[in-house]
């Protein structure tokens, strides 16, 4: 079975510092994946999402994927108390659709004032 | 009003009764999705669609049955509820086929009793 791993936290960051946030994943065939952002008892909304080995940023959010030992990463630079929700990693496989994406459980984040 | 819309949000029903959720997106997306998000799963699919009249199954499909006969309509019915189908409920659309940021509408909370 395909997994998606988190730590479901609470994961509790001052305000302005780092947080990072983890998923490691089994199927070795995943090559793209989500980072999620969910308000509670919002939907889901995209922040970031990457496909090759490395980091990628966009503004305060930087992706990291390690594929030799399966897992990617979120860093939140300068944490802010708006960045307090609930974070989905999800991972698929490239060249087919979102019906193969597989989610985590979600980290909840809380950012501390 | 543009994006993709829920309803109803909450639904209370009891055991044995048929339930049907609706979606309606105005993008034109091809893609359309159901998932079930519950406590320690995570977000699970239950159907998706890739253009009127083609559905296939997701990861969950029992007890759920699916319509898309307008690409902007993607309804979901419950046949006969039962307690385990007590969740929430998020449609999703992606614009075109392949990993690609998936729009969410806002959720319907659904209670069996």
């Amino acid at each position: 079975q395909k997994e998606v791993e988190q730590n479901s936290g609470p994961l509790s960051v001052p305000e302005g510092a780092i947080a990072s946030l983890n998923c490691t994943y089994s199927d070795r065939g995943s090559q793209s994946f989500f980072w999620y952002r969910q308000y509670s008892g919002k939907s889901p909304e995209l922040i970031m999402f990457i496909y090759s080995n490395g980091d990628k940023e966009d503004g305060r959010f930087t992706a990291q994927l390690n594929k030799a030992s399966q897992y990617v990463s979120l860093l939140i630079r300068d944490s802010q108390p708006s960045d307090s929700a609930t974070y989905l990693c999800a991972g698929g496989p490239i060249g087919f659709g979102n019906e193969k994406l597989t989610f985590g459980t979600g980290t909840r984040l809380t950012i501390i004032p | 009003d543009a994006g993709i819309t829920q309803s109803p949000r909450y639904k209370i029903t009891e055991t044995g009764r048929q339930v049907t959720l609706m979606c309606h997106q105005t993008w034109s997306h091809s893609y359309m999705f159901w998932y079930r998000q519950d406590l320690g799963h995570g977000l699970r699919l239950i159907y998706y669609s890739a253009a009127a009249d083609i559905t296939d199954k997701g990861e969950v499909p029992d007890g759920y049955v699916v319509s898309r006969s307008k690409t902007e309509n993607f309804p979901l019915t419950l046949e006969s509820a039962t307690r385990s189908q007590t969740s929430v409920y998020f449609c999703a659309s992606t614009l075109t086929v392949g990993n690609t940021e998936a729009f969410f509408g806002q959720g319907t909370r659904l209670t069996v009793v």
